[in-house]
């Protein structure tokens, strides 16, 4: 089983609406937990940090549920440009290194 | 402020050729994070630098792979003899750390290409 595993998708949803989805962790001993957004051909962008008590910036909002071991990313109002693949990167306590999903694709149409 | 840097940004080379890979991260990062990441993959850890000794090298497929930051800033990943498997792009990231701590912050990747 992967460490981090998310929804491939795609997502298709239209412009105004709300797309959520989650990505499930194996490793009990993560600790931080982060949204990358990463466009065609482009790098990982860092989109949110996800904390214990869940946090919203602007349009998008992450959950984290420790108990069952999944963090969530929820966007409202889509936008054309949100069109993306989302990866989650989970971080473990005492390492460095991030795990990251294989992503969630996210179209949003017109 | 200035980003992540990477060179090249596409490298085509033959089977069994080396090749450089270079890493320049933001200023006053210390620490410094090697990816790999293949089509429809998120990226997967190398090698991580905290200052100019690799701290965690457990990534890193094979010795044919090694990467340096001998001045605790830019880095090279080599890699030798290279094979077809290797293509991929290879992502830099670094991260200020005790800052947001585990925020790592991605340079543009190196394509990497063996025929």
């Amino acid at each position: 089983r992967k460490e981090v595993e998310q929804d491939p998708g795609p997502f298709n949803v239209p412009e105004g609406a709300t797309v959520a989805f989650n990505c499930t962790y194996s490793n009990s001993a993560s600790q931080s937990f982060f949204w990358y957004r990463q466009d065609c051909r482009k790098e990982p962008k860092l989109l949110m940090s996800v904390y214990s008590s869940g946090n919203e910036d602007g349009r998008f909002t992450a959950q984290l549920n420790r108990a069952s071991q999944y963090i969530s990313l929820l966007i409202r109002d889509s936008k054309l440009s949100d069109s993306a693949t989302y990866l989650c990167a989970v971080l473990r306590s005492n390492d460095y290194k991030l795990s990251f999903g294989a992503g969630t694709t996210v179209t949003v149409r017109a | 402020g200035a980003g992540v840097s990477q060179t090249p940004s596409n490298k085509v080379t033959e089977k069994g050729k080396y090749v450089e890979l270079r890493c320049d991260p933001i200023s006053g990062h210390t620490a410094l994070y090697w990816y790999r990441q293949s089509l429809g993959q998120g990226p997967e850890f190398l090698i991580y630098f905290q200052g100019t000794g690799a701290a965690d090298d457990s990534g890193l497929p094979n010795d044919r792979f090694f990467a340096v930051r001998p001045e605790g800033s830019v880095s090279t990943l080599k890699i030798q003899r290279t094979e077809r498997g290797d293509s991929a792009v290879y992502l830099c990231a670094s991260s200020p750390l005790g800052d947001r701590a585990g925020a790592q912050y991605f340079g543009p990747g190196t394509r990497l290409l063996v025929l």
